[in-house]
């Protein structure tokens, strides 16, 4: 079975870090780039990064672009998002999803999601 | 920063028909970029149910489909159920330099 499992995901003051993760299990993961979307509380969903198979592209919303480093271990079946310099408007449940297709991608499966709430 | 438009609502009653529109721009569906759809139940994560504008993956009910007309795209739940009500987001590429990827508002369904 395809699954992804987020963690890393809590309370974290305004200008704090933290470092999500995402595990994923029951496919190759080393041939598809992921992604990381998250909705804010009772708002929609907001690509936010990203990153190929071999991490040689990588992308940013430009929300995030300049304190969100997104990156993967293949030996370790695993994506990460580090969130520098984090703001009130970071707070959302964040998803890490597989990018499914060859140019114009969609997103499957998604993960259930860590929370990360900025506040003071 | 969506910027593909969804109505915040729709409803209907069970066995009835109803869709949803996702308008973009000359940028992302108005390029010819393929839509897609997912379906977000009360506090779960999203899940795929059209790819590729028309596409469903296997196990999504034949009761839900899409189509794509210049710059905007439809979802369309026929024979409308209970276990329907939900968020729809569609979602597309974008060309512009500031964003990749894009979702719709969202639309929430319900099942009168």
């Amino acid at each position: 079975e395809v699954q992804l499992v987020e963690s890393g995901g809590g309370l974290v003051k305004p200008g704090g870090s933290l470092r999500l993760s995402c595990a994923a299990s029951g496919f190759t993961f080393s041939s598809y780039s992921m992604n990381w979307v998250r909705q804010a509380p009772g708002k929609g969903l907001e690509w936010v990064s990203s990153i190929s198979s071999s991490s040689s592209y990588i992308y940013y919303a430009d929300s995030v672009k300049g304190r969100f480093t997104i990156s993967r271990d293949n030996a370790k079946n695993s994506l990460y998002l580090q969130m520098n310099s984090l703001r009130a408007e970071d707070t959302a449940v964040y998803y890490c999803a597989r990018e499914m297709g060859v140019i114009q991608n969609w997103f499957d499966p998604w993960g259930q999601g860590t929370l990360v709430t900025v506040s003071s | 920063q969506s910027v593909l438009t969804q109505p915040p609502s729709v409803s209907g009653a069970p066995g009835q028909r109803v869709t949803i529109s996702c308008t973009g721009s000359s940028s992302n569906i108005g390029a010819g970029y393929d839509v897609h759809w997912y379906q977000q139940l009360p506090g779960t994560a999203p899940k795929l149910i059209i790819y590729g504008n028309s596409n469903r993956p296997s196990g999504v009910p034949d009761r839900f489909s899409g189509s794509k007309s210049g710059t905007s795209a439809s979802l369309a739940i026929s024979g409308l159920q209970a276990e329907d009500e939900a968020d729809y987001y569609c979602q597309s590429y974008d060309s512009s330099l500031s964003v990749y990827y894009v979702f719709g508002t969202g639309t929430k369904v319900t099942v009168l």
